[in-house]
């Protein structure tokens, strides 16, 4: 069974441009959830995908976007970055209707740093 | 090195002690609850879950206990290890809305 993967570890962007960072899923899982971990902070969650279809969404505006493919992997996509966009961006899987649902798997985050 | 029921960003304890991690959550709605650690450079990791149903539940050396009255969730760990040094992170989760929310972090410092 493998875990959750992200790619890449880190990254360098500067203000406007555009990023697509990726995650693999758990073996099994078929849900991804995209969360924004600020320093010091906790995760914030960003929108959770369930068969390729967006199935929950917090307080992040439209450039945040993502994808899920069928075979569960997903990409998160941001627009226009801003300097606040800074942060370890993090990918949780989980299997929904397994009855566990909520048990989310992360994986190590992509580092994004905004100049 | 023990706190009860107020949340501390850091909490300190000697190798050996009990330790216990506080969080308030707000919605109503959340019906599943998780602990996560999490370690510098690295995601956050399960510890232990709980259902709203439920009061109590115990893992290896873990208990969280629930208070749905007071919205109030902690963490108890057993005979703390330097091994378990990191940030802890509560998470609500309204498994109907498909969102979860984290709550502020405490980092956990164990003395040898």
């Amino acid at each position: 069974e493998t875990g959750v993967t992200q790619s890449p570890t880190h990254l360098i962007k500067t203000r406007g441009q555009q990023v697509t960072l990726r995650c693999s899923s758990q073996s099994g899982h078929n849900t991804v959830s995209w969360y924004q971990q600020a320093l010091g902070q906790g995760p914030q969650f960003i929108f959770q995908y369930y068969r390729e279809e967006e199935n929950g969404r917090g307080n992040f505006p439209p450039r945040f976007s993502g994808l899920q493919f069928p075979n569960y992997s997903s990409e998160l996509n941001v627009n226009a970055l801003e300097l606040d966009d800074s942060a370890l961006y993090l990918c949780a899987s989980s299997s929904m209707g397994s009855g566990r649902v909520g048990e989310q798997f992360f994986g190590p985050g992509t580092r994004l740093t905004v100049l | 090195g023990e706190s009860v029921g107020l949340h501390l960003p850091t909490l300190s304890v000697q190798e050996g002690d009990n330790s216990i991690i506080n969080c308030a959550y707000s919605n109503s709605a959340s019906d599943y609850f998780i602990w996560y650690k999490q370690e510098s450079g690295k995601g956050p990791q399960f510890i232990i879950d709980i259902r709203s149903n439920m009061d109590k539940r115990q893992g290896q050396r873990v208990t969280v206990l629930l208070n749905k009255t007071v919205k109030h969730l902690s963490l108890q760990i057993a005979a703390t290890q330097p091994g378990d040094s990191a940030v802890y992170f509560c998470a609500e989760t309204d498994t109907n809305a498909g969102k979860s929310t984290f709550g502020d972090g405490t980092t956990l410092t164990v003395k040898p």
